[in-house]
């Protein structure tokens, strides 16, 4: 069974600061890895999505990377504003023969940027 | 750019009615799924629908039923409700990879 881990749970750093949240799972035979983030009381929103065969997406200040074989994913925001502040949620989605390809979600970091 | 919503952002019914929870996807996606989500345990899977009149069971579908007659439409149906089904409502669609949420639906069950 896929377990998803998010560590930490909660993270408070200054504006400006750049930062590293991760993620790590323990099937390591993937589809792909996905990073959202969630507003307080609202849905989630995709971030970034890396393929298996891939190491890394950037977006804008977002950078994710994958490494499989130590079941392990970070997501890097540089330069933090107080309106990174959320809780992000990594996602992973395992391959199948056929059918549905499961996704377990981690717990989520939630981050706080202070001003 | 794609756009799920959900009937309601917060519901409050009584123990033993019948709620439906409704959700709309209008990307033409196949696979709409329902999760709720709980503090500590993150999401989890209750039922997803991969076409019209289709339908799985994810993780946790004990209490639940789902319907879809169309395709943009997927609606949750909680047949007697219980207080232990208080809980965020998340409903989401994908075409094949990403999956794009709705806002959710916080449900009380009293």
């Amino acid at each position: 069974k896929q377990e998803v881990t998010q560590i930490p749970a909660a993270l408070s750093v200054p504006e400006g600061e750049n930062l590293v949240l991760n993620c790590s799972f323990t099937d390591s035979a993937i589809y792909n890895l996905q990073w959202f983030r969630q507003d307080p009381g609202k849905g989630l929103t995709s971030l970034l999505l890396i393929q298996s065969s891939q190491r890394e997406q950037t977006s804008g200040r977002l950078n994710a990377s994958l490494d499989k074989s130590s079941g392990r994913s970070t997501l890097y925001i540089a330069a933090s504003q107080p309106g990174d502040s959320a809780t992000y949620l990594c996602a992973v989605r395992l391959r199948s023969s056929g059918g549905y390809q499961k996704v377990t979600f981690g717990i989520g970091t939630k981050l706080q940027v202070i001003p | 750019d794609v756009k799920v919503t959900q009937s309601s952002r917060y519901l409050v019914k009584r123990t033993g009615e019948k709620v439906f929870l409704e959700c709309v996807q209008d990307m033409d996606h196949e696979n709409m799924f329902w999760y709720r989500q709980d503090p500590g345990l993150g999401l989890r899977l209750i039922y997803f629908s991969y076409d019209v009149k289709m339908k799985e069971k994810g993780d946790i579908p004990e209490g639940y039923s789902v319907s879809r007659e169309k395709k943009e439409r997927f609606s949750l149906i909680l047949e007697s409700a219980s207080t232990n089904q208080t809980s965020m409502y998340l409903c989401a669609s994908s075409l094949n990879r990403p999956q794009h949420f709705g806002d959710g639906t916080r449900l009380s069950i009293l």
